[in-house]
């Protein structure tokens, strides 16, 4: 079974720019999660989608930070214009359902300068 | 609200030694209770859960947690450290209702010293 796909794996911007996160998650798995991973820090949740409706977006700094998830698969997380303070791990996650346990990709390691 | 609290950011081992990673929770409701592995460069994998029942869990790779309702604890043990379990060990609570995400705590780094 293929896991949880991300890309890229690694991203260099400039303050003020913008970035695209691409998240492909596993085949099924309704319930889809943006994750934001500082260092040194634990992964805090910034928008969860049922299918293709947002669940949870409370954390989600929205005058910068926007996702979407089309058709209820492939996601995309978007930071425009990009701060210092967002360089960090962007991980996504999918689960069968809000029952069970996420299943982690690899991650998208923002670096802004 | 739900939260977890780490002790110890950083923990060191010597290889075959006891592992103890300490997890508390907060949870007002019922709470499904989980660790996860980071190894460098990589996402978060379950090591194990604790949902309902059985309240030792076992997991991937030795590791076994036992949930402590009254102490609100889940600590993570392994009787003999290997070498390859030196990584960033997570501990993270939702509910049984299941209509919350995953919170996490701020993780405690893991040495393992030949």
């Amino acid at each position: 079974e293929a896991g949880v796909a991300q890309s890229p794996r690694y991203k260099i911007i400039e303050k003020r720019q913008s970035v695209a996160f691409w998240c492909n998650p596993i085949s099924g798995h309704a319930t889809l999660y943006w994750y934001q991973q500082i260092l040194g820090q634990g992964p805090k949740l910034l928008i969860q989608f049922q299918n293709n409706g947002v669940v949870d977006d409370s954390q989600l700094p929205k005058d910068r930070f926007s996702a979407e998830r089309l058709k209820g698969v492939d996601s995309t997380l978007k930071i425009q214009p990009a701060k210092l303070e967002d360089s960090a791990v962007y991980l996504c996650a999918s689960s069968p359902d809000r029952n069970t346990e996420a299943f982690f990709g690899q991650g998208t390691r923002l670096t802004v300068v | 609200a739900q939260s977890v609290t780490q002790l110890g950011s950083h923990v060191s081992v010597s290889e075959g030694a006891l592992v103890l990673l300490r997890c508390n929770y907060s949870s007002s409701v019922p709470p499904y209770l989980f660790w996860y592995v980071q190894y460098p460069n990589q996402g978060l994998q379950l090591l194990l859960k604790y949902t309902t029942g059985a309240t030792l869990v076992k997991g991937i790779n030795g590791f076994e947690a036992e949930f402590k309702k009254s102490e609100t604890s889940f600590h993570l043990t392994k009787p003999s450290a290997h070498m390859s379990d030196a990584a960033e060990y997570f501990c993270a609570v939702s509910t049984v209702s299941g209509n919350t995400p995953l919170v996490f705590g701020k993780g405690t780094r893991l040495s393992v010293i030949a």
